[in-house]
């Protein structure tokens, strides 16, 4: 069955960096599409950023252009997620998300000094 | 862009059935397909309804989704409501302006 499982977090203060990862399993990882998501505590949704399944597209929101860096490795199964200057804003669950079907349990990033 | 725009919170009796809305500011609802995602608390999102009404292997037909081009949203129907189905439910479609995906802001479920 389908696996994603991420890692990463942790708690990081402002304005360092951290790199998140997310290992797929189960499925044909270079064939999909994949997206980090990530959930501010006691909010909804908001989409981060998508890689397509080549490596070659990526899209960012506005909210993390020029900061995150979204990455793949097809040989190993494996999504990543630069995270650089990071804000108190950025605290937040990330998910990775197979293709709007499938996701990953998330992990936390906390921003604080 | 766009937004999409769910109610806060539903309630119903167990056995009811609720219908949540989202509703596209611009552009149509057509436009791009309709995703809608269940969050239980302390859990991830899963997916429950995908491409505007096809349901997730595993998901009960009690769940159906729909699209109303009239009023520009689409809907998650839950029928024969459950206590398992107390959640948070948010509503996903794609913006091609920035390729990336737009969420409602979530919808409560409450099952009294």
């Amino acid at each position: 069955q389908v696996q994603l499982v991420e890692s990463g977090g942790g708690v990081v203060q402002p304005g360092r960096s951290l790199r998140l990862s997310c290992t797929a399993s189960a499925f044909t990882f270079s064939a999909y599409s994949m997206h980090w998501v990530r959930q501010a505590p006691g909010k909804g949704l908001e989409w981060v950023a998508v890689i397509w399944y080549d490596g070659f597209h990526k899209y960012y929101a506005d909210s993390v252009k020029g900061r995150f860096t979204i990455s793949r490795d097809n040989s190993k199964n494996t999504l990543f997620l630069q995270l650089n200057s990071l804000r108190a804003d950025d605290t937040a669950v990330y998910y990775c998300v197979k293709d709007a079907d499938y996701w990953g349990q998330g992990t936390l990033v906390t921003v604080s000094s | 862009n766009f937004m999409l725009t769910q109610p806060h919170s539903v309630s119903e009796s167990p056995g009811k059935t609720v219908t949540i809305s989202c509703t596209r500011s611009s552009g149509s609802i057509a436009n791009n397909y309709v995703q809608w995602y269940q969050q239980r608390p302390g859990s991830a999102p899963t997916t429950v309804i995908y491409e505007d009404k096809k349901r997730r292997s595993g998901v009960p037909d009690r769940f159906s989704g729909s699209i109303d081009s009239s009023s520009n949203s689409a809907s998650l129907t839950i029928s024969g409501l459950k206590t398992e189905d107390e959640a948070d439910y948010y509503c996903q479609s794609y913006d091609g302006s920035n390729r990336g995906w737009v969420f409602g802001g979530g919808t409560k479920v409450t099952v009294l």
